[in-house]
């Protein structure tokens, strides 16, 4: 099926750790986007890429790095996990602006 | 700076109790502002866009209209499945990307 593929679905990290969550999409999109989401802070842009070779920090980005690997994959790096960065991490990508974004279904990490 | 405010942060409605959801906004150039539903566990899910102060947009219990100011998602006679948090996003004109509200928290009971 269609859409935005996010790897893996639950995680849990020791304090320092790091790891890289994946995100590929098969929609021919250009944009792709992380996005973190707590209980009461809504969904915070983390980075995001507006084509393939380029991205930008949005609100959070402390913590995090990005890479375009191509036109289809969008990875997010933690590389020494702190226990702030426990959360749901989503993926979107963009295509046709008349439907936003298309989301994945999360990864829930846990810094313990 | 670009920002949504959602309203109330959560609903409790019997089931046909009708209502609506308030998202505020203030943004530099409005390319659309979308809607979305989320269930527990779940990545959010496109509902509605909407472009010009006036439009509206109707799918099965839901629709959603725009004023320059403000949108509302009116939910008439909902059912228990209409039980999610619904969330409000708008895009400011470009590529620059889009901009979320903090979510209505939506429980409907049979």
């Amino acid at each position: 099926n269609a859409g935005v593929t996010q790897t893996p679905k639950f995680q849990v990290l020791k304090t320092g750790q790091s790891m890289t969550l994946q995100c590929a999409q098969d929609m021919n999109h250009n944009s792709m986007y992380w996005y973190r989401q707590d209980p009461g802070m809504g969904l915070r842009l983390i980075y995001y890429s507006a084509s393939e070779g380029t991205t930008d920090k949005g609100e959070v980005p402390n913590g995090y790095n990005v890479s375009r690997l191509n036109k289809r994959e969008f990875s997010l790096r933690l590389e020494s996990a702190a226990p702030s960065q426990t959360s749901v991490y989503f993926c979107a990508s963009r295509g046709n602006s008349e439907y936003g974004y298309t989301f994945g279904s999360g990864t829930r990490l846990t810094v313990v | 700076e670009d920002q949504v405010t959602q309203s109330p942060e959560a609903l409790r409605l019997q089931e046909g109790e009708s209502s609506s959801l308030n998202c505020s906004y203030t943004v530099s150039g409005l390319r659309g502002l979308f809607w979305y539903r989320q269930d527990p566990g779940k990545g959010p899910e496109f509902l509605f866009t909407l472009y010009s102060a006036g439009e509206e947009k109707e799918k099965e219990r839901l629709k959603a209209t725009l004023t320059k100011k403000e949108s509302f998602l009116h939910i008439t006679a909902p059912k228990p499945e209409d039980s999610a948090t619904y969330l409000c996003a708008v895009g400011p004109t470009g590529n620059t990307p889009l901009v979320f509200g903090k979510g209505t928290r939506l429980s409907v009971i049979a």
